[in-house]
């Protein structure tokens, strides 16, 4: 498998455009987790999926910010309208129930809002 | 709520030197707590996973061990070498509730000098 895959790797964009960030979870893996990593706040979860169905979106600092599982190989994660305090690394995780480790990160993407 | 703490944020040793890095977490009813390592500009790669019954788990010349009593847990690289220069966090998972999520701490950075 090619692990965790997302896209963009890299995105600047302008305060105000709508940013769309894809993840492809590992197959067969029926969790899917979407963190933001700053400098200032670490690591933070902002929502995760079971089963294509979220199950907590209490991380999702804003309603600027949405998530979506239309199906179990692909997640979106939204911000509209995007703000300069929006730039960060975003990562998109994945695991199995019963799995022997705890998620499986990909690359991430890196965001930039000016 | 669960804060994760590591200390140091940073830290230098010359190559071949035994080290320990530090976690701390302020709610010792956790499930398992991980070890993960990120390299500049990649995803978290797991390294060690300790589940709340066990007191170590090895790998290589990593050993991580933990103790829920104290809210501790320690990774020790034996004989370092200057791949293993990357960043190092530490997450704990809860042992109860709905949200299956990962608290991270802010990671500590190792730099390992040829």
């Amino acid at each position: 498998d090619a692990g965790v895959i997302q896209s963009p790797r890299h995105e600047v964009t302008e305060m105000g455009q709508e940013v769309t960030l894809r993840c492809k979870p590992i197959s067969g893996h029926d969790y899917l987790f979407w963190y933001r990593q700053t400098m200032m706040r670490g690591l933070e979860l902002l929502i995760y999926f079971n089963n294509n169905v979220p199950i907590d979106d209490s991380g999702m600092p804003e309603d600027r910010f949405s998530a979506k599982m239309p199906n179990a190989s692909f997640s979106t994660l939204k911000i509209q309208p995007s703000e300069p305090r929006d730039s960060a690394v975003y990562f998109c995780a994945s695991r199995q129930t019963g799995g022997v480790t705890e998620a499986f990160f990909g690359q991430g993407t890196r965001l930039t809002v000016v | 709520k669960q804060e994760v703490t590591q200390i140091p944020a940073a830290l230098s040793v010359p190559e071949g030197e035994n080290l320990v890095l530090n976690c701390s977490f302020t709610d010792s009813a956790i499930y398992n707590l991980q070890w993960f390592r990120q390299d500049p500009g990649k995803g978290l790669t797991s390294l060690l996973l300790i589940q709340s019954s066990q007191r170590e788990q090895t790998s290589g010349r990593l050993n991580a061990s933990l103790d829920k009593s104290s809210g501790r847990s320690t990774l020790y690289i034996a004989a370092s070498q200057p791949g293993d220069s990357a960043t190092y966090l530490c997450a704990v998972r809860r042992s109860s509730g709905s949200a299956r999520q990962l608290t991270f701490g802010s990671g500590t950075q190792l730099t390992v000098l040829p």
